[in-house]
């Protein structure tokens, strides 16, 4: 299984809503990442959470929670959102993240659009 | 600071045509070189990558070396299919623990293949 399965696929939520996104993987990888990609642009890096502890947090609003319960899932929890974080939120995972030789695995994402 | 410049698109080509999506980073080291691409409405996927210099790289009938010299890491495929049409990100990622999974992307180029 080398797949990295996000959900829910499309995701439609107002300013006051509170929602979360999930991610799993059962590649054994104990490195995992959220990435936000707007339209037409690159993905830009969010969180990087390497054996279970957050690692890095691209100076990201505290609107955006992350939490990783088990190496095997990450979730992206939504507070309070604006509208221009509607974007594509990319999941991704690899061995361990402690190397440039690392490759990384992408889910297909979650289209969020905020109203 | 470390950056990858790709060529702009979009790149439109009839199929069987030659492919070269130009590649050039900076960075202040050694990093490994990544072309991926993402299909309409998925994640990323790995294409091909080089970890080192001359190192090629080749997968589905692209190749990519890495060039020190010229810090370029051009996107080549003899003959492309109407398939192949998808947005080809080349990225970086430093070659030391602290990098941990920051992937460095290009802007992206799309490329259209016509029958």
């Amino acid at each position: 299984d080398t797949e990295v399965t996000q959900t829910p696929k499309h995701l439609v939520m107002g300013m006051t809503n509170k929602k979360s996104l999930k991610c799993e993987q059962h590649m054994g990888h104990r490195a995992m990442y959220w990435y936000k990609q707007k339209a037409k642009k690159p993905p830009e890096l969010m969180f990087v959470y390497s054996y279970e502890k957050l690692s890095i947090n691209e100076s990201v609003p505290s609107r955006f929670s992350p939490e990783c319960p088990n190496s095997s899932l990450l979730n992206l929890h939504l507070h309070a959102l604006q509208p221009e974080d509607s974007a594509l939120y990319l999941c991704a995972s690899s061995q361990d993240g402690r190397g440039g030789n690392e490759k990384l695995f992408f889910g297909s994402g979650t289209q969020l659009s905020v109203l | 600071g470390n950056s990858v410049t790709q060529m702009e698109g979009p790149v439109t080509l009839s199929e069987e045509a030659f492919l070269t999506i130009n590649c050039t980073y900076t960075a202040t080291g050694y990093p490994s070189l990544f072309w991926y691409v993402q299909y309409p409405g998925e994640g990323l996927q790995l294409l091909l990558k080089a970890t080192k210099a001359d190192d090629k790289g080749s997968n589905k009938g692209f190749e990519a070396t890495y060039r020190k010299e010229t810090t370029s890491f051009h996107l080549e495929k003899g003959s492309v299919q109407v398939s192949d049409s998808a947005v080809y990100f080349c990225a970086l990622i430093m070659n030391y623990g602290g990098s941990q999974g920051n992937l460095i992307f290009g802007k992206g180029t799309k490329l259209s293949v016509k029958p």
